[in-house]
């Protein structure tokens, strides 16, 4: 068990539709990150916030967004779903971002999201 | 950008050593990980080098050389349950963006 704990594990439906999956971070971390992964296809960066704030933005679409909340958890919603956007979302955190070695960045179980 | 090249796949037998290289191309390095993922489960930490050198974890050990832009992480006693995809990721930014390779998928035979 990473810590991070993402909900729905899964979620089914349909296109044109809005989701919210979840995201709370490890005890302590303040470095939230989110990720697509497509059938097949490596890990795609979306967005990554620390303590609150917005720092990277990777390639996610105007249809995505995401916040980080005062109490750290951090929600991403998909809005106007599309068959392709059928994916594992997965939601990663980690202690603050660019320090000495030791530091690890844990991921969630992820959120199996399917568009029928 | 970044760019990170990893092999696509290996085969290695049970209680060998395999090294999967990976090369990258990128700026403002903070670090470089590897995880082990097995289908439709999350990444797992195997480790993290931020410094030129070797790391030893038990039967993994991962290498980095900033200069050359290069990683390896090794394999030792090669397991089953060690058939996996293993991803090189870099960590640029100051530590807000975590860019993942494709992964190298190891199978391990008999």
């Amino acid at each position: 068990d990473s810590g991070v704990t993402q909900t729905p594990k899964h979620l089914i439906t349909a296109t044109g539709q809005r989701v919210t999956l979840r995201c709370s971070p490890r005890s302590g971390d303040l470095s939230v990150y989110w990720y697509q992964q497509s059938l097949d296809q490596g890990l795609q960066f979306l967005i990554q916030y620390y303590n609150g704030e917005e720092r990277a933005k990777g390639n996610i679409l105007e249809r995505f967004s995401a916040q980080q909340f005062p109490d750290l958890h951090s929600e991403l919603n998909l809005s106007s779903l599309e068959l392709g956007d059928s994916a594992l979302y997965f939601c990663a955190s980690s202690p603050r971002p660019g320090t000495a070695s030791g530091n690890t960045i844990y991921f969630g179980e992820g959120s199996w999201l399917t568009v029928v | 950008g970044q760019n990170i090249d990893q092999p696509t796949e290996m085969t290695a037998t049970e209680g060998a050593i395999v090294q999967i290289n990976c090369t990258y191309q990128t700026s403002g390095f903070n670090g470089l990980f590897w995880y082990q993922q097995h289908a439709g489960e999350a990444p797992t930490f195997l480790s993290y080098n931020v410094l030129d050198g070797l790391e030893e974890k038990g039967r993994f050990s991962s290498f980095l050389s900033r200069s050359k832009g290069y990683s390896y992480l090794l394999l030792k006693e090669l397991q089953m349950k060690d058939s996996a995809s293993y991803l090189c990721a870099v960590w640029t930014g100051g530590g807000n963006k975590l860019t993942f390779g494709t992964g190298t998928q190891l199978k391990v035979e008999l």
